[in-house]
């Protein structure tokens, strides 16, 4: 398997404008995260999806943020209208978990730094 | 809510020598993962050691092991032997079950740098 896939790596844009960020989880794997990365505020769980079903949206920002995974094989995590201090690094994360998943861990995507200008 | 805590923002070792970080966590659960992820500048997360509530038995991975104090909430990670290629920041991580989801929270991190 190749890992987690996240697009694009890198992502430039104008505040307010549209951003799509998309990821790839592992075949098979059931759990899928979102985080956010900045200097000031750490890695943030932003939401996550189980059997892509989103079991958690507590740490999404704002109503800006959204996020789906409509199959097992893909999520995104869209931000509209984008602003400035949306920029980070968004990181994707898969994980095989549950009951008889003793070896769990998660697995990351390479992540795509976000910048808003 | 759980929430992870590393108290060490930096740390520094000198090349050879040990180093020990330090992570701590509340949760009132008694089954749950906990696991040391590795971020160099490449920014990709690597996880180092994972190891489970229910084991006793301290993980080990190479020059990588863990003090894990199930009554005190501790879970310390040890670098022995320290390498140039250490230098990172390192990620304690929780995570534990919601019904039958799993939730995996982060620490704030500790950057380790390793002087040759």
């Amino acid at each position: 398997d190749a890992g987690v896939i996240q697009s694009p790596r890198h992502e430039v844009t104008e505040m307010g404008q549209e951003v799509t960020l998309r990821c790839k989880p592992i075949s098979g794997h059931n759990s899928l995260f979102w985080y956010r990365q900045t200097m000031m505020r750490g890695l943030e769980l932003l939401i996550y999806f189980n059997n892509n079903v989103p079991i958690d949206d507590s740490g999404m920002p704002e109503d800006r943020f959204s996020a789906k995974m409509p199959n097992a094989s893909f999520s995104t995590l869209k931000i509209q209208p984008s602003e400035p201090r949306d920029s980070a690094v968004y990181f994707c994360a898969s994980s095989l978990t549950g009951f008889f998943s003793p070896n769990t861990e998660a697995f990351f995507g390479q992540g795509t730094r976000l910048t808003v200008v | 809510a759980q929430t992870v805590t590393q108290s060490q923002p930096e740390m520094s070792v000198q090349e050879a020598e040990t180093v020990t970080l330090s992570c701590t966590y509340d949760t009132s659960e008694s089954n749950y993962y906990l696991f040391w992820y590795k971020q160099p500048p490449s920014r990709q997360m690597i996880l180092v050691i994972r190891q489970e509530a229910y084991k006793q038995q301290n993980a080990t991975e190479n020059r990588f092991s863990v003090n894990f104090q199930k009554a005190a909430k501790s879970f310390s990670l040890k670098i022995s032997d320290s390498q140039l290629g250490d230098t990172a920041m390192y990620f304690c991580a929780f995570m534990k079950s919601m019904d039958s989801s799993y939730k995996l929270i982060f620490g704030s991190g500790t950057r380790l740098l390793v002087r040759p």
